[in-house]
């Protein structure tokens, strides 16, 4: 089974508007985090955000939220504001604390900023 | 602030030739991973190191495959002998501790031909 599931392999959205991108995540272990990197052009891995997996609120930085529903399993990316440069690839990761430093990462999804 | 440093940044090589990838992790971080983009199978684990020490390489392919980190400022990744299947992009990251944030470094394009 996937344990971390992006089911959007593309997406665009107007510059200045707000777009999620998903990501819903399998485990068994309590104890976990999530993670969302982007992936520019130019292939470097940025980290944007983290979750715990005991975190009582959502995590934010800048224009970057995460929608943590752990009920359901979700933790969606939230980018307010879209620019130009946030035109990338998309990776969630989560890693399980049990199994050490190990991140898993999902398949990624391409967001296209339109003008 | 320096962040993770990979050299070289591309590399083409010819099927059989060893190679060898490096990587210096942020100063003061003492877990280093590498991991492996294709597009077939996404980013994935090779192996992952704390205080110099392999933890866990359940994701090294075969013994073609090796890692090393003498120190904790350097590490290696080497393929020997390369084949075509190898041609991916390697990245290292590095983190405070297993369970903290990691940080990657730009990676290294390896094309095997």
């Amino acid at each position: 089974a996937q344990k971390i599931t992006q089911t959007q392999p593309g997406m665009f959205v107007q510059e200045k508007e707000a777009v999620t991108l998903d990501c819903t995540y399998d485990t068994s272990d309590p104890s976990y985090g999530l993670f969302w990197y982007k992936q520019p052009s130019s292939g470097e891995m940025i980290f944007l955000i983290y979750q715990g997996s005991y975190d009582q609120q959502n995590a934010t930085e800048g224009r970057y939220s995460l929608n943590f529903q752990k009920a359901r399993k979700s933790a969606n990316l939230v980018i307010s504001a879209s620019q130009l440069g946030d035109s990338a690839m998309y990776f969630c990761a989560m890693r399980e604390f049990n199994q050490g430093g190990k991140l898993i990462f999902g398949q990624g999804t391409e967001l296209s900023v339109k003008p | 602030d320096a962040g993770v440093i990979q050299s070289p940044r591309h590399e083409v090589t010819e099927m059989g030739q060893e190679v060898t990838l490096r990587c210096k992790p942020i100063s003061g971080h003492n877990s280093l991973f590498w991991y492996r983009q294709t597009m077939m199978r996404g980013l994935e684990l090779l192996i992952y190191f704390n205080n110099n020490v392999p933890i866990d390489d359940s994701g090294m392919p075969e013994d073609r495959f090796s890692a090393k980190m003498p120190n904790a400022s350097f590490s290696t990744l080497k393929i020997q002998p390369s084949e075509p299947r190898d041609s991916a992009v390697y990245f290292c990251a590095s983190s405070l501790g297993g369970r903290e944030t990691q940080y990657f470094g730009p990676g290294t394009r390896l094309l095997v031909l």
